[in-house]
């Protein structure tokens, strides 16, 4: 099984900032990699795929890198609505999927 | 507009069995892989089901194999999660999830239902 391992688990920022959350595989996933958002009582919405590729609709702030093992999601300038729970989640070994614990993002 | 709706969830005691729906709109649905996931109270997201557009490929986390069956009616635009000797682990909202065509990811979500196992 792949495993995904993501940091910080929380993580406290301010309006403007700049904030990265990294993601780690098990093993290689050729950038088959995918980021949630997910605010409380609601369900997640895709953000990013093929670890960099931008959902439609979704701000240009948001932006994803990385290769082989590891990848980051950045938010350039935060915004208020983008205070929420960050996921992860690796599709390399489909049909099996695999997310990461989380990144809690918090208003500072 | 792509529409997914959860249903069926409630509280059932440790050993009971419980059938999720989920019924789909808004695009074509035969056309499409769908899945279940889950995210108990307070923690992260797991992947449970999958099943292929015609029925004939499903698969499971490990945590529920044999227990859980995945289907879908194409007729009915539904998909369904069978769930039998449930555990208190199972506990969580369970979401109905559509795989994007292009890529594997869950492009679409329904509200979820929440299901409790406790006597």
């Amino acid at each position: 099984d792949i495993q995904m391992t993501q940091s910080p688990s929380s993580l406290s920022a301010s309006v403007g900032d700049r904030v990265t959350i990294t993601c780690r595989a098990s093993q290689g996933i050729s950038n088959s990699l995918a980021w949630y958002q997910q605010k409380p009582g609601k369900a997640p919405k895709l953000l990013l795929y093929a670890a960099s590729r931008l959902e439609s609709g979704v701000p240009s702030r948001f932006s994803g890198s990385g290769s082989g093992t590891d990848y980051t999601l950045t938010i350039s300038s935060l915004q208020p609505e983008d205070f929420a729970t960050y996921y992860c989640q690796q599709y390399y070994s489909t049909p099996w999927y695999t997310f990461g614990q989380g990144t809690k993002l918090e208003i500072k | 507009e792509v529409q997914l709706v959860e249903s069926g969830g409630g509280l059932v005691q440790p050993g009971g069995s419980l059938r999720l729906s989920c019924a789909a709109s808004g695009f074509t649905f035969s056309s499409y892989w769908m899945s279940w996931v889950r995210q108990a109270p307070g923690k992260g997201l797991e992947w449970v089901a999958n099943i292929k557009q015609d029925g004939s490929e499903k698969y499971y986390v490990d945590s529920v194999k044999g227990r859980f069956t995945i289907s879908r009616d194409n007729a009915k635009n539904s998909l369904y999660l069978q769930m039998n000797s449930l555990r208190a682990e199972d506990t969580a909202v369970y979401y109905c999830a559509r795989v994007g065509g292009s890529y594997p990811t869950f492009d679409y979500w329904g509200q979820g239902t929440l299901v409790t196992v406790s006597s």
